[in-house]
């Protein structure tokens, strides 16, 4: 079965510091997957998307990486802000013309 | 340029009703999503729209739910006779081309309903 599997489903973590989310996937045929940032009652943001032979791409504070053999990517952000407090999505593209499957989202929240 | 919008922001209905969410998508997109977002769950696709192609209605939960695209742009997505398990958040995104490799959707701000 295509899934997707974020972890934690939550996590508060002071600012100026720094975490990791996890995100694992069944999907199959893998065609790439992406990380999302969705503010409180906003859409999701795109952050960065990574194809099959991409190990680790950054934005900033975010940095993705992406093992295809495992089928496990991360989300590490530094120095965290008041602002990166929110939901962070996972979405696998399923084959290059599939759908996208999302997974439901780690909710980070920063505080001061 | 102006994102993705919806309307409206907010709709409460009661059970039994139709309700109409509408979504401009960014101009020049030539590919649009509609989405679901339940509480507590992770997005799920409903309809899919891509240039003059017939649209990808795979994702819609019953024949409850349709959805339009006028000229290309506009889309409206038709909830009909309306149950409490349609209460979510509606999410329209539109990206530039689905190339399967790089295409980016950008989000609206989402229509949330209670149906009551």
């Amino acid at each position: 079965k295509n899934q997707v599997e974020q972890s934690p489903q939550s996590l508060i973590i002071l600012e100026g510091k720094n975490c990791t989310l996890q995100c694992n996937y069944t999907v199959s045929p893998f065609s790439n997957l992406r990380w999302y940032k969705q503010d409180t009652g906003r859409g999701p943001v795109s952050l960065t998307i990574m194809t099959f032979s991409e190990n680790t791409k950054s934005n900033g504070r975010y940095t993705a990486t992406l093992d295809a053999d495992t089928k496990q990517s991360s989300l590490h952000i530094t120095a965290s802000q008041l602002s990166d407090s929110a939901s962070y999505i996972c979405v696998v593209r399923r084959g290059s013309q599939g759908n996208l499957i999302f997974g439901k989202g780690t909710k980070l929240s920063v505080k001061p | 340029g102006a994102g993705v919008s919806q309307s409206p922001s907010n709709k409460v209905t009661e059970k039994g009703k139709d309700v109409e969410l509408r979504c401009d998508p960014i101009s020049g997109h030539t590919a649009l999503y509609w989405y679901r977002q339940s509480l507590g769950q992770g997005l799920e696709f409903l309809i899919y729209f891509q240039g003059n192609s017939a649209p990808d209605k795979s994702g819609l939960p019953s024949d409850r739910f349709s959805a339009e695209r006028t000229g290309g742009s506009v889309s409206t997505l038709t909830i009909q006779r309306t149950q409490q398990e349609d209460s979510a958040v509606y999410l329209c995104a539109s990206s530039p081309r689905d190339s399967g490799r790089a295409d980016t959707q950008y989000f609206g701000p989402g229509t949330r309903l209670t149906v009551l």
